[in-house]
């Protein structure tokens, strides 16, 4: 079975700061990689699919990058909106990963 | 507008039954496959069923398999989840989920979810 581990757990940051927030999967999974963001008392959203295509609608500060085990969310500039909680996920069997925190510093 | 709203969750003792639904409209209901994911209190997301968008095709995580299980009415636009032999490990908000693309036998990633439902074990 094909686990994601998400690095770091939480990462302080502040308003207008770069977030790079990295997915690593135990085997090789080409890019088979969503990612997910989650705000308190709200469903996910999801952000990117395929590693690195936009979801409509969101925003160009938000990019994904990597293939095969080594993946990244980066977030350009933070915004306010964007303290969250991110989790990545395989397309194949549908696992998360156990999520990376931005919060505000 | 995709829209999709869960609905049966409650507090349930250890043991008990409960049939969760999904109430899905703005697409093609029968043409994209339909998933259901749970969250933890505190904890993050745990996807535990898939269906196909015939319903034919039924997935589901090692946790819940042989205790839950995943059914659609495409008539309806309504998925549903089924889940039996409760435990206190199964407390969770459990949201529905819409796969990206149109046709896929298998979903890839969820592209809406509904607000979610919460079910509470305990005795």
């Amino acid at each position: 079975e094909i686990l994601l581990t998400q690095s770091p757990a939480t990462l302080s940051l502040s308003p207008g700061e770069r977030a790079t927030l990295s997915c690593r999967a135990s085997r090789s999974i080409a890019t088979y990689l969503a990612w997910y963001q989650q705000k308190p008392g709200q469903a996910p959203r999801l952000l990117i699919y395929d590693a690195s295509n936009r979801a409509a609608g969101v925003p160009a500060r938000f990019s994904g990058s990597g293939s095969g085990a080594d993946f990244t969310l980066t977030i350009s500039s933070l915004e306010p909106e964007d303290f969250a909680v991110y989790y990545c996920q395989h397309r194949s069997n549908w696992l998360f990963g156990g999520g990376t925190r931005v919060e505000i510093k | 507008e995709v829209q999709l709203a869960e609905s049966g969750g409650g507090l349930e003792q250890p043991g008990t039954s409960l049939r969760l639904s999904c109430a899905a409209s703005g697409f093609n209901f029968g043409n994209f496959a339909m998933s259901w994911v749970r969250q933890a209190p505190g904890k993050g997301l745990e996807w535990i069923s898939s269906s196909s968008g015939s319903g034919a095709g039924t997935y589901y995580a090692n946790s819940v398999k042989g205790r839950f299980t995943v059914s659609r009415d495409n008539s309806k636009n309504i998925l549903y989840l089924q889940l039996s032999s409760l435990r206190a490990e199964d407390t969770a908000v459990y949201y529905c989920a819409k796969t990206l693309a149109p046709g896929t036998p298998r979903p890839t990633f969820f592209d809406s979810w509904g607000q979610g439902t919460l079910v509470t074990v305990s005795s």
